[in-house]
């Protein structure tokens, strides 16, 4: 079993749309939780980090369940611009190291 | 703006060659990461360092693959003989921490 594991994809959505990525981690000690977007041929970005009590930026809202293991990403009213591909990332519980999901692609369409 | 710097950013080269990757990290930060990143498997952590000393190798293939940071400015990967598997997209990050890094542009790398 991977240590982190997210929703194949690929999206496609029309602009507009609201969509949700959702992504699980097997070690329970993990400390800290990430989204990061990596765009066609691109370095990876970080796009926001991800707290128990949920947060927002804009039309991004990441929330983490730590009972469940589980990360999720909402982005509402979807842009051309989103499309890429977002990856869950989570710490190891010594918290040196970064685990990379698979990445799910998401194709906003107009 | 600051950014990493990673020199080449394509290389292609026959099986059996040396292939020397190069990163420059963003100037005050001290954790320096390598990463390889193919469509079979995604981004895996080769190997990083803090402050110049190697913390973690375990992800790279010893027999072939080596890491160093001879000065603050300059990290190198190194794979000594390159084989047609190691073609993948290889990128460096930086940072103050392991939680917040800043990726390069990555090397192309194209072992025939």
């Amino acid at each position: 079993r991977k240590e982190v594991e997210q929703d194949p994809g690929p999206f496609n959505v029309p602009e507009g749309a609201t969509v949700a990525f959702n992504c699980t981690y097997s070690n329970s000690a993990s400390q800290s939780f990430f989204w990061y977007r990596q765009d066609c041929r691109k370095e990876p970005k970080l796009l926001m980090s991800v707290y128990s009590s949920g947060n927002e930026d804009g039309r991004f809202t990441a929330q983490l369940n730590r009972a469940s293991q589980y990360i999720s990403l909402l982005i509402r009213d979807s842009k051309l611009s989103d499309s890429a591909t977002y990856l869950c990332v989570v710490t190891t519980p010594q918290g040196g190291k970064l685990i990379f999901g698979q990445g799910t692609e998401l194709s906003v369409k107009p | 703006d600051a950014r990493v710097t990673q020199t080449p950013r394509h290389k292609v080269t026959e099986m059996g060659q040396e292939v020397t990757m190069r990163c420059q990290p963003i100037l005050g930060h001290n954790t320096v990461f390598w990463y390889r990143q193919t469509m079979m498997q995604g981004l895996e952590l080769l190997a990083y360092f803090r402050n110049r000393a190697p913390l973690d190798d375990s992800g790279m293939p010893k027999d072939r693959f080596s890491a160093e940071m001879p000065d603050a400015t300059l990290a190198t990967l190194k794979i000594q003989p390159s084989e047609p598997r190691d073609s993948a997209v290889y990128f460096c990050a930086t940072g103050l921490s392991s939680e917040t890094q800043y990726f390069g542009p990555g090397t192309r790398l194209l072992v025939l």
